[in-house]
């Protein structure tokens, strides 16, 4: 079945600081690959996704993701961490047959001023 | 107003009862999906809906019932509603199967 693991729950950064939050995905298929955000007490918002034309992924709000196969590594960044970007972030990938998404558990990122 | 929407917002229940939590979208979007979220274990899909009539279990279905009589409406009921299922539950929609999702704003749900 398809996982997602995304590592380190909370993840904290000054402003201005590289923001780095990291998703490894298991697939034998190159999937779909999402990064969502959620700010509190709101629902999802997609950020970026990869749909295999480029393997380095612009988003909105500065963020980028590069997708690494041999790694199945799908990471999100940002080179300058502002205070509005504060909130919880989570990486999915679509199933080999691509009818769902399978989420990873969220990062916290906390912007410490 | 377009896009998707969830009703009620904020939701106290008692154990037994029976929830019906609904999700409008307006975008005719052929696939619907719900979701519940807790805190470390992400986003868990519950049920999910390629178009009217069309349903398929996700990872979490049991004690959640769904129906989808036309394109635009994906009510979730909870037939007796457990303390375990105090959730935040996400409805979502898109037009293509494993592209992007659209999500509603969620509903809180507090079972006693």
């Amino acid at each position: 079945a398809q996982s997602v693991t995304q590592l380190g729950s909370h993840v904290s950064v000054s402003e201005g600081a590289l923001v780095l939050l990291r998703c490894n995905y298991s697939s034998s298929v190159p999937p779909y690959l999402f990064w969502y955000v959620q700010y509190p007490n709101q629902g999802l918002q997609l950020l970026l996704k990869y749909t295999s034309a480029a393997t380095l992924v612009k988003g909105i709000n500065g963020f980028e993701a590069e997708f690494k196969k041999s790694e199945t590594s799908f990471h999100l960044t940002k080179p300058s961490a502002h205070m509005s970007d504060a909130a919880e972030y989570f990486c999915a990938v679509s199933d080999p047959y691509g009818n769902k998404l399978v989420f990873g558990a969220g990062t916290i990122l906390r912007v410490k001023s | 107003d377009a896009g998707i929407t969830q009703s009620p917002r904020y939701k106290i229940t008692e154990t037994g009862r029976q929830v019906t939590l609904m999700c409008h979208q307006t975008w005719s979007h052929s696939y619907m999906f719900w979701y519940r979220q807790d805190l470390g274990h992400g986003l868990r899909l519950i049920y999910y809906s390629a178009a009217a009539d069309i349903t398929d279990k996700g990872e979490v279905p049991d004690g959640y019932v769904v129906s989808r009589s036309k394109t635009e409406n994906f009510p979730l009921t909870l037939e007796s509603a457990t303390r375990s299922q105090t959730s935040v539950y996400f409805c979502a929609s898109t037009s293509v199967p494993g592209e992007t999702q659209y999500f509603g704003p969620g509903t809180r749900l507090l079972v006693l």
